[in-house]
């Protein structure tokens, strides 16, 4: 079945960076897109970055552009968010997920790693 | 970006109401809608995308309607597991947006 397990998660100082990883199994991964959302805590979901299944295309939500990267390893079935400059506000769980089809629907959720950026 | 706009915020229902929560989108996003569940410390879970086709797995009394900019969550007979938070998100175009989801509890 299809597996999608986050970490890299912890506490950082404001200004500091994390990489996340999400290691996929159970599906051709390298035929998918991959998708970070995060969630603050109490709050709802944002929408972080987007990669092709190929790696060719990246997007990301405003909040997050010139700061985060979306890239991925294929021979490795993972996807990584390199996040740097980190703000208050970027405290939240952040889930890696499979688009439905490989597209824009979030079809498969990890369990999500708590980022908590405070000094 | 598109704004996506849902209401109630908060809805109080009995076991075997019906409930409906509409998602209003800023702008048109043709039919690229989905329709999220998530339970407390759990992450969310597809119900519906494509504005009004199933998941695979999800109880037929969930259904979702609508198009361009207006979209519906309907759930025909509420059941006790049914009680969470809902979400809706446009696929249209980037960057993807959610609705600041509706939150369902028991009467």
């Amino acid at each position: 079945q299809v597996q999608v397990v986050e970490s890299g998660g912890g506490v950082v100082q404001p200004g500091r960076s994390l990489r996340l990883s999400c290691a996929a199994s159970g599906f051709t991964f390298s035929s998918y897109g991959m998708h970070w959302v995060r969630q603050a805590p109490g709050k709802g979901l944002e929408w972080v970055a987007y990669i092709w299944y190929d790696g060719s295309n990246k997007y990301y939500a405003d909040s997050v552009k010139g700061r985060f990267t979306i890239s991925r390893d294929n021979s490795k079935n993972t996807v990584y968010l390199q996040m740097n400059s980190l703000r208050d506000e970027d405290t939240a769980v952040y889930y890696c997920v499979t688009g439905l089809g490989g597209g824009n629907y979030f079809e498969y959720w990890g369990q999500g790693t708590l980022v908590t950026v405070s000094s | 970006d598109i704004q996506m706009t849902q209401s109630p915020s908060s809805v109080s229902a009995s076991v075997g109401d019906r409930v409906t929560i509409t998602c209003r989108a800023s702008q048109g996003v043709n039919s690229w809608l989905a329709w999220y569940q998530q339970k407390p410390g759990k992450a969310p879970n597809l119900l519906i995308y494509a504005a009004s086709s199933f998941q695979s797995g999800v109880p037929s009394r969930f259904s979702g309607s609508g198009s361009g900019t207006e979209f519906t969550l309907t759930i025909s007979s509420l059941q006790p597991e049914d009680f969470a938070t809902y979400f809706c998100q446009q696929a249209g175009s980037f960057p993807l947006t959610f609705g600041q989801g509706t939150k369902l509890e028991i009467k």
